[in-house]
């Protein structure tokens, strides 16, 4: 496609629930990053992917948090055992190289309601 | 490690004055700098960036940012706003070298009165 895309655009779950989140990248870009971007954290970096390896998962808040990259294109974000706390909006980028100096396009982002 | 600070959370102005919203970083190392803009409702989109060379950057809808090394700071300014500029701006750090993790500061808010 033109741009990052990601679905769903909007979801709501009930705490306690598991969650996935898919982003599809732009055609070709190796990497791919996942953001959180919520009222009292601003914007966290996640997870970076280079095709479908993580080498860098720093910033997934907690082992409920996870994600895998396949055949170098689509990412999942998945979410076990959803708590409020995790009520953002998610957001995945991705860029042609993992260079520093190479732009970053972002998605629109899932917003992440737990209830 | 990097950081950003953005100094302001929110910043009206009126249409047509000028604006500076306020971005400083820390780094151990020297770092490349971006401007990126959140429209209401939409995604983030790079603003502008600077990775090395001039020390004033432009974008191409009239924005501008000077890279201060000595004071760390990337401040964003435009010489006179329109509506159309009213959103979010982040300030945002990534390390050269390595993939493009990027730091991102608290957020502005520019809102626009006409």
């Amino acid at each position: 496609g033109a741009g990052v895309s990601q679905s769903p655009s909007n979801k709501v779950t009930e705490k306690g629930k598991d969650v996935e989140l898919r982003c599809d990248p732009i055609s070709g870009h190796t990497a791919l990053y996942w953001y959180r971007q919520s009222l009292g954290q601003g914007l966290e970096f996640l997870i970076y992917f280079q095709g479908n390896s993580a080498p860098d998962k720093s910033g997934l808040p907690s082992d409920r948090f996870s994600a895998e990259r396949t055949g170098g294109s689509v990412s999942t974000l998945t979410i076990q055992r959803t708590q409020q706390e995790d009520s953002a909006v998610y957001l995945c980028a991705s860029s042609s190289y993992g260079q520093g100096n190479t732009e970053a396009f972002f998605g629109q982002g899932t917003r992440l309601t737990v209830v | 490690a990097q950081s950003v600070t953005q100094l302001d959370s929110q910043v009206p102005v009126f249409e047509e004055a000028p604006v500076e919203l306020r971005c400083n970083y820390s780094s151990s190392v020297s770092v490349y700098l971006f401007w990126y803009v959140q429209y209401p409702n939409q995604g983030l989109q790079l603003l502008l960036k600077y990775l090395s060379g001039s020390t004033l950057v432009k974008s191409i809808n009239g924005f501008e940012a000077e890279f201060n090394k000595s004071q760390t700071s990337f401040h964003l300014r435009k010489p006179s706003v329109h509506i159309s500029d009213t959103a979010e701006y982040f300030c945002a750090v990534s390390a050269p070298g390595g993939y493009n993790k990027l730091i991102f500061g608290a957020g502005t808010r520019l809102a626009v009165h006409p």
